[in-house]
């Protein structure tokens, strides 16, 4: 079982609405971050939390909004997406070193039409 | 800059094979960290080991072993006896010391065990 969880699975939005992602971990990690992938590519990062703060945001669209309410928790605000924002989105923490791996959720599959 | 290169974007092996998959990494720090990750068609990316600068030993884990080589700047990764189960996009990744969170991933190499 994946200790990092992300709600929902998969999504299917319009351009118009408003809808949220969501990750939960509950290992004790303090740097949670947001990647992008998608198929036949590498994840691409977008955001980076530590300690609660944004301390990398690899110059994503502000259709994109992430927050971090606690040290356990990771959304990600999405609004006026394209249909080129279909992807899949995957949470992950680590112990925010860069010895430390990356713990993955199963992600979140985003169909934007 | 740091990047990982994966030459081979798919590689097709009959089961019990042995199959090698290859990682090529750049980069100017002096410490960094390199990374194995499996991801099913789940989804879920599945870290499988990490490797620090320092410490050039192989790993075996299993089917698993890992060859670190400072001297070509390669990482590479062997399943020995491959399964159907080990089907799947196998990425390699670095990070350096100096840049904390910033994981480069290489683009993937996709794995097909066939029976």
């Amino acid at each position: 079982d994946t200790e990092v969880t992300q709600t929902p699975k998969h999504l299917v939005m319009g351009m118009t609405n408003k809808k949220s992602l969501k990750c939960e971990q509950h290992m004790g990690h303090r740097a949670m971050y947001w990647y992008k992938q998608k198929a036949k590519k590498p994840p691409e990062l977008m955001f980076v939390y530590s300690y609660e703060k944004l301390s990398i945001n690899e110059s994503v669209p502000s259709r994109f909004s992430p927050e971090c309410p606690n040290s356990s928790l990771l959304n990600l605000h999405l609004h006026a997406l394209q249909p080129e924002d279909s992807a899949l989105y995957l949470c992950a923490s680590s112990q925010e070193r860069a010895y430390s791996p990356l713990h993955f959720g199963n992600g979140t599959r985003l169909t934007v039409t | 800059a740091q990047k990982v290169t994966q030459a081979q974007t798919e590689i097709s092996v009959v089961e019990k094979e042995d199959v090698t998959l290859d990682c090529v990494y750049e980069t100017r720090d002096t410490t960094y960290y390199l990374f194995w990750y499996k991801q099913p068609p789940s989804g879920e990316l599945v870290f499988l080991i990490r490797r620090n600068s320092f410490d050039e030993q192989n790993e075996i884990s299993g089917r698993y072993s890992w060859n670190f080589q400072k001297s070509t700047s390669s990482f590479n990764f062997t399943i020995t006896a491959s399964q159907v189960v080990d089907s799947a996009v196998y990425f390699c990744a670095l990070s350096e010391a100096n840049y904390g969170q910033n994981f480069v991933f290489g683009p993937g190499t996709r794995l097909s065990v066939l029976p």
